[in-house]
């Protein structure tokens, strides 16, 4: 079974840009989370999805925000790019709309210059 | 009352040396206590996970000890091996949240 896939890999983006990314959950998973890490603040949760809701948010301005399909792909998008929100955004697909058994991607690795 | 503390930040160990990470929480609705592995360049993946209701459990190398009164759990890795080299974060959440609370890491490097 294929795993977590996340798109694109690596991006770079200037300050005041915005950026989509995408997730690709595991086939029968219908929860999707986001996190960010960054070596500073570590891993924190964005928000979650399950069946094109969003359940839960963390604490994060509303420059973030995310949509889950009607196949349980998600994106998130991020507004007026900063320079802090330079990390790594990982994707974490459930077959459950709880914390339990969360099955991460490789991550979306963002550059903002 | 959310947090997760984990320790140490970093462990060096010798090759069949037994490092042993841990955690403590607050919260004493979390229910669900997992330990992930992250490679540079990888996302964190699954390593093994407990629920109170159990004081430890083995998969391969790795166990995970849990004390609920103590509300402190720890991650032991047998037989270490230069490729276990890795951050290592635990983590907790409870049925009424759909988020995973992640400890700060600990990188550990196994040397032959």
């Amino acid at each position: 079974k294929a795993g977590v896939t996340q798109t694109p890999r690596y991006l770079i983006k200037t300050r005041g840009q915005q950026v989509t990314l995408s997730c690709s959950p595991i086939s029968g998973h219908r929860s999707v989370s986001w996190y960010q890490q960054t070596p500073g603040q570590g891993l924190q949760f964005l928000f979650e999805y399950f069946s094109e809701t969003q359940r839960n948010k963390g604490n994060f301005p509303g420059r973030f925000s995310g949509r889950q399909f009607s196949n349980s792909r998600s994106e998130m998008n991020v507004s007026t790019l900063e320079l802090g929100d330079s990390a790594l955004y990982l994707c974490a697909s459930s077959r459950t709309a709880t914390g339990y058994e969360q099955y991460f991607g490789p991550g979306t690795r963002l550059t903002v210059t | 009352q959310q947090q997760v503390k984990q320790s140490p930040q970093s462990l060096i160990v010798q090759k069949g040396g037994i490092p042993i990470i841990n955690c403590a929480y607050e919260n004493t609705a979390f229910d669900y206590f997992p330990w992930y592995q992250q490679f540079p360049g990888k996302g964190p993946a699954l390593l093994i996970a407990i629920r109170p209701d159990v004081s430890e459990k083995k998969e391969g190398r790795f166990t995970i000890s849990f004390n609920k009164s103590a509300k402190q759990f720890s991650l032991h890795i047998m037989d270490s091996q230069p490729g276990d080299s890795a951050t290592y974060f635990c983590a907790a959440s409870s049925e009424d949240t759909d988020k995973l609370i992640f400890g700060t890491g600990t990188r550990l490097q196994v040397f032959p």
